[in-house]
């Protein structure tokens, strides 16, 4: 399967604790954005990153939430001294700008983690 | 105000009928705009595209007005395996690469 990974799957911790979220994007992909999605809501746009650069940051990532690609491939996502407020899947996509140029480059998304604050 | 306004339904159609979804956005200045789907549980997935001329898809078409700032989706001979969430996006004033999300519409289409 060459689509977007994410890894893990499904979290369960403790309030107070951090956890690390992986995604691998498609392969060449140099764009990767990371969104939150509660029940009942579309995706809300966290951060974006173009190979390494971090360029875009969404007023909703918190000082407790940091992203990094340090390689311009896969990232990672934490979050630190969790909330039960951080319950969400978090859900990974990525893109490669349109061959010619173009405004748009179609975001292909991961599964999604599904991230459970007890 | 949020940047996309969708109607959540849920929508609950007979086979074969036709329904449309519709959606409004706040940002006049924004670029693109898309249907996404979702199946539960599921990530999104580009359903299509929507130009400003309009454009069809099959069974799906898809309208933007933009001096209204209105976008649609119409289905038309629903399958039973249309039954999703439909997801109206937006993209920003150019340069932006996220993407806004609508809270989603929820069709289930019924034997």
């Amino acid at each position: 399967d060459t689509g977007v990974s994410q890894d893990p799957r499904h979290k369960i911790t403790k309030r107070g604790q951090n956890v690390t979220f992986r995604c691998d994007p498609i392969s060449e992909h140099n764009r990767l954005y990371w969104y939150r999605q509660t029940l009942g809501q579309g995706p809300e746009f966290l951060t974006y990153f173009q190979n390494e650069a971090q360029l875009e940051k969404s007023r909703l990532l918190s000082d407790r939430f940091s992203a990094e690609r340090p390689k311009g491939s896969f990232s990672t996502l934490e979050i630190q001294r969790t909330e039960q407020g951080d319950s969400a899947m978090y859900l990974c996509a990525s893109s490669h700008p349109r061959a010619g140029g173009g405004s748009y480059n179609e975001q292909f998304f991961g599964p999604g983690t599904r991230l459970t604050v007890l | 105000r949020k940047e996309v306004e969708q109607d959540p339904g849920p929508f609950n159609v007979p086979e074969g009928a036709t329904v449309a979804f519709n959606c409004t956005y706040s940002n006049s200045a924004s670029q693109s705009f898309f249907w996404y789907r979702q199946d539960c549980r599921k990530e999104p997935k580009l359903l299509m595209s929507v130009y400003s001329s309009g454009n069809e898809d099959g069974r799906f078409t898809a309208q933007l007005n933009r001096a209204s700032q209105y976008i649609s989706l119409l289905i038309r001979d629903s399958k039973l395996s249309d039954s999703a969430t439909y997801l109206c996006v937006v993209r920003g004033s150019t340069g932006a690469n996220n993407l806004f999300f609508g809270t989603g519409t929820r069709l289930t289409v019924i034997p």
